[in-house]
């Protein structure tokens, strides 16, 4: 168990739909990191918050948009869904973003079906 | 970013030891350079991390190149639990707001 919590774990819904993705960093940890994986391909890099702030994007489509919270959760909000967004969505956290200590925690992720 | 190349796939015996390659030629003196390994239907997870000298931990054992352009991460003796991806990463330790994943190298293991 890595400290990271997401939920829910599956989702399925219809193209056109909005969901929204939930992730709980470990206790203490600032930094929020997501990701997006589709079938067979590697991790994808859409955002990185610390502290509530927006620190860098990724590849992150327009139709998708995140936010950290004071409390340090984080929700990733994604509109008008297509087919092509059926992916895993990871979050990973990390008490800083610092290259030499901050290893990453992920959580086990939420599966997304688009139909 | 800075980048890494990993071979797609790589095979190995149970219990015997693996070594995985990583190439990352355009490596700037402030990347460390991090392994993680996602098993089948997990999230990732952390593996090692140096810089320049190697490194050793419980899991694994990371050899860095003299010049830096290339490691091997070390699994000593493969068990079936170590059938996975593992990933190569760089992390810059002056700007280290994005962390760029890529395809990994999938590491099949034989009984």
């Amino acid at each position: 168990d890595s400290g990271v919590t997401q939920t829910p774990k599956h989702l399925i819904t219809a193209t056109g739909q909005r969901v929204t993705l939930r992730c709980s960093p470990r206790s203490g940890d600032l930094s929020v990191y997501w990701y997006q994986q589709s079938l067979d391909q590697g991790l994808q890099f859409l955002i990185h918050y610390y502290n509530g702030e927006e620190r860098a994007k990724g590849n992150i489509l327009e139709r998708f948009s995140a936010q950290q919270f004071p409390d340090l959760h984080s929700e990733l909000n994604l509109s008008s869904l297509e087919l092509g967004d059926s992916a895993l969505y990871f979050c990973a956290s990390s008490v800083s973003s610092a290259a030499n200590t901050g290893e990453l925690f992920f959580g086990e992720g939420s599966r997304l079906t688009v139909l | 970013d800075a980048k890494t190349t990993q071979p797609n796939s790589m095979e190995s015996n149970e219990e015997e030891p693996v070594h995985l390659p990583c190439n990352h030629s355009t490596i700037s003196g402030t990347d460390y350079i991090h392994w993680y390994r996602q098993l089948p239907s997990q999230g990732p997870e952390y593996v090692i991390h140096g810089l320049t000298s190697n490194v050793n931990n419980r899991m694994a054992s990371l050899a860095i190149a003299e010049d830096r352009k290339s490691s091997t991460l070390i699994l000593h003796r493969a068990t079936l639990r170590d059938a996975a991806v593992y990933y190569c990463i760089l992390r810059d330790a002056n700007r280290d707001d994005k962390i760029i994943f890529g395809k990994g190298t999938r590491l099949h293991i034989l009984p």
